[in-house]
């Protein structure tokens, strides 16, 4: 399976700031989305991350609020805009291999103070 | 779209007992099954899937979950727990259609704590 690797594991930031990570597969996948667990909860789709186009939102979430870069099949950026203490949460990175397998990246821990 | 239910959001059990995690779906179109397992302050790691074929799919730390269209489960279980499963179980959906986009569906979540 894929190896993902997350930057940064963790960051504790000001509210009003924005965020960037990074996600950087180590082979060429198709399909690469972003997730977001907040504290005792399940994962939610933020969005999917299409090479050379826009992401694809899923409802309750917008561009202007988590911009996300797809520039080749290997590399992705989520940022987290204009942050406020609702925005803490663990943010993760996942690609779909060839055999329907779904690898995580270790997931960026980000509290907002 | 699909959605994941997952009736226990905790569960206690003895070690060496056997546990079941319960894990239901619904969906409109045909599935992808998958458990991931998440240890403390760690990521995501994939436990088991059922893509196709036998409904009864094992992990190779002695999990096991078998797929049953007919209640729409896909249940965890293994015979005899260790501590070290004591972690928080993610039961997770992929509808399978033409130009699907192939996103996880997940669960809430179960925390199975394994007692001395």
């Amino acid at each position: 399976s894929a190896v993902i690797s997350q930057k940064p594991s963790r960051d504790i930031c000001q509210r009003g700031t924005s965020l960037t990570i990074q996600c950087q597969v180590d082979s060429q996948v198709t399909m690469m989305f972003w997730y977001r667990q907040q504290p005792g909860q399940s994962l939610t789709l933020i969005a999917t991350a299409n090479q050379g186009s826009e992401a694809t939102y899923e409802s309750g979430f917008v561009i202007d609020k988590f911009p996300i870069s797809r520039p080749n099949l290997t590399f992705s950026t989520l940022t987290v805009s204009n942050m406020s203490p609702e925005d803490s949460s663990i943010y993760l990175c996942s690609v779909v291999g060839p055999l329907i397998g779904y690898t995580f990246g270790s997931g960026t821990r980000l509290t907002v103070v | 779209a699909q959605s994941v239910t997952q009736l226990d959001s905790q569960v206690p059990v003895f070690e060496e007992a056997p546990v079941e995690l319960r894990c239901n779906y619904s969906s409109s179109v045909s599935v992808y099954l998958f458990w991931y397992v998440q240890y403390p302050n760690q990521g995501l790691q994939l436990l088991l899937k059922y893509l196709s074929g036998s409904t009864l799919v094992e992990s190779i730390n002695g999990f096991e979950a078998e797929f049953n269209k007919s209640q729409t489960s896909f249940h965890l279980r293994k015979p005899s727990v260790h501590i070290s499963d004591t972690a928080e179980y993610f039961c997770a959906v992929m509808g399978i259609s033409s130009g699907s986009a192939r996103q996880l569906t997940f669960g809430s979540g179960t925390q199975l704590t394994v007692l001395p």
